[in-house]
């Protein structure tokens, strides 16, 4: 579907940049939700925002990762210093209400860190 | 380890039926999710069945759920090389809208 848009697709970064990740959500849908896949494992939750709400980031790291979805414009996962590590690919889902039974999901970001 | 497992690779006949297992650890989830990726796709909620329920079927699709033993399966009938990509089961917990997912299993078609 035309559904959820990511980008960039592929995002090269040196250790010590900032990375900043695009979701634009379906048309309608207020609910975003982002997930990072390390390679070899399965998603994992980062965060779950509404319309400028951060409503649950129990999946995020303390500091250098931050998430918002203010009200116009897309969701915006930011990595600031990034490090090794943080290589991965990070998927953006959006629904129209809380849950995943009409959950679309983007086709991802993969963050090279060299 | 992850908590939701899975299979890494699953190569299969095309019109043959293919079975993908996975196991959760939680008791409480709710949904058990199937999901698939192609390649430079995102993810498809192919199907999803509630925890009270043993099976579901879907068209060629049937899950299979053993609570008892937390296991989830998907069989895929007449496989074809449209099937090929990478599947992922994903359970909720709790809240329904915080998905863990296994690693993801490569389905290979060959003719």
């Amino acid at each position: 579907n035309a559904g959820v848009m990511q980008n960039p697709r592929h995002l090269v970064r040196r250790r010590g940049q900032e990375a900043r990740l695009r979701c634009s959500p379906v048309k309608g849908h207020s609910h975003v939700y982002w997930y990072r896949q390390l390679p070899e494992e399965g998603l994992k939750f980062m965060v779950y925002l509404q319309k400028e709400n951060i409503i649950d980031e129990s999946g995020m790291p303390k500091e250098r990762f931050s998430a918002e979805f203010p009200k116009e414009g897309p969701s915006i996962l930011r990595i600031q210093q990034v490090v090794r590590g943080d290589s991965a690919a990070y998927f953006c889902a959006s629904s129209p209400q809380s849950g995943n039974t009409e959950a679309f999901f983007g086709q991802g970001t993969r963050l090279t860190v060299v | 380890g992850e908590d939701v497992e899975q299979s890494l690779f699953l190569s299969v006949r095309e019109g043959d039926s293919s079975v993908i297992n996975c196991t959760y650890t939680d008791s409480s989830s709710t949904y058990l999710y199937w999901y698939k990726q192609e390649p430079g796709a995102g993810l498809q909620l192919l199907t999803y069945i509630f925890s009270n329920m043993d099976m579901k079927q879907d068209q060629r699709l049937t899950v299979l759920l053993n609570k008892k033993d937390k296991h989830l399966s998907l069989r895929i009938a007449d496989t074809q090389t449209g099937d090929s990509a990478i599947y992922f089961c994903a359970e909720a917990r709790g809240n329904d809208y915080k998905l863990s997912f296994g690693a993801g299993t490569t389905v290979t078609v060959r003719a």
